[in-house]
């Protein structure tokens, strides 16, 4: 069995301030990692996710994250915030079986609050 | 790229009736459907896994004869949430996953039992 931790339930931050959201997870087998953003009444967007070879990710909008293994982390950051990243933010995690598709589960999500 | 149809977005319905929801894959075979609830300012938690043209399963503690799923094609799968009462209202969403690592969501329904 896996589990996710996000830490950080809620983390506010100022418009074009650099922001960290923090991921940690357990599992007894090789996982995929995934940053999913979530607003208002809708479902989940990918925003990045880690499947094999370079341990940095990026996302099209500025985002990125790194997989530590060591330190079982897999923390997302971005070095200027706009009002716009406004949201809720969950990582997940799904073992990295072949065939049949994982279930993801999910950490708690932060919520990202940026203003002027 | 991949998109899933959830419908309807919200429902509202009487405690004691039944109320169906739809997710459809647009433009992919989605040989795993997910569905989760999400309570407010919390994070999704899995129901069930379905798989084409087999019985769906279902995590502990869900209801299987009041969350019935159905996943009769590779581009559809529905949730239906029998005799519904005011605790069963929540945000649902579905998940199709479409081989490996490929997960597209719908965009939920929010459902309120009145």
């Amino acid at each position: 069995a896996q589990s996710v931790t996000q830490l950080d339930s809620q983390v506010p931050v100022f418009e074009e301030a650099p922001v960290e959201l923090r991921c940690n997870y357990s599992s007894s087998v090789s996982v995929y990692l995934f940053w999913y953003v979530q607003y208002p009444n809708q479902g989940l967007q990918l925003l990045l996710k880690y499947l094999s070879g370079s341990t940095l990710v990026e996302s099209i909008n500025g985002f990125e994250a790194e997989f530590n293994k060591s330190q079982t982390s897999f923390h997302l950051r971005k070095p200027s915030v706009h009002i716009s990243d406004t949201a809720e933010y969950f990582c997940a995690v799904s073992e990295s079986t072949t065939g049949t598709a994982s279930k993801l589960t999910f950490g708690t999500g932060t919520r990202l609050q940026v203003t002027l | 790229g991949a998109v899933v149809s959830q419908h309807p977005s919200r429902v509202i319905c009487k405690s004691g009736t039944s109320v169906k929801i739809e997710c459809r894959s647009l433009d992919f075979q989605a040989t795993t459907m997910f569905w989760y609830r999400q309570f407010p300012k919390q994070s999704l938690m899995l129901m069930a896994t379905s798989n084409e043209g087999s019985k769906a399963t279902y995590e502990q503690g869900v209801e299987k004869d009041k969350f019935l799923i159905n996943h009769a094609s590779l581009t559809l799968s529905t949730l239906t949430v029998t005799s519904a009462h005011p605790e069963d209202s929540s945000f649902y969403i579905c998940s199709a996953n479409q081989g490996g690592y490929g997960y597209t969501f719908g965009s939920g329904t929010r459902l309120t039992v009145v």
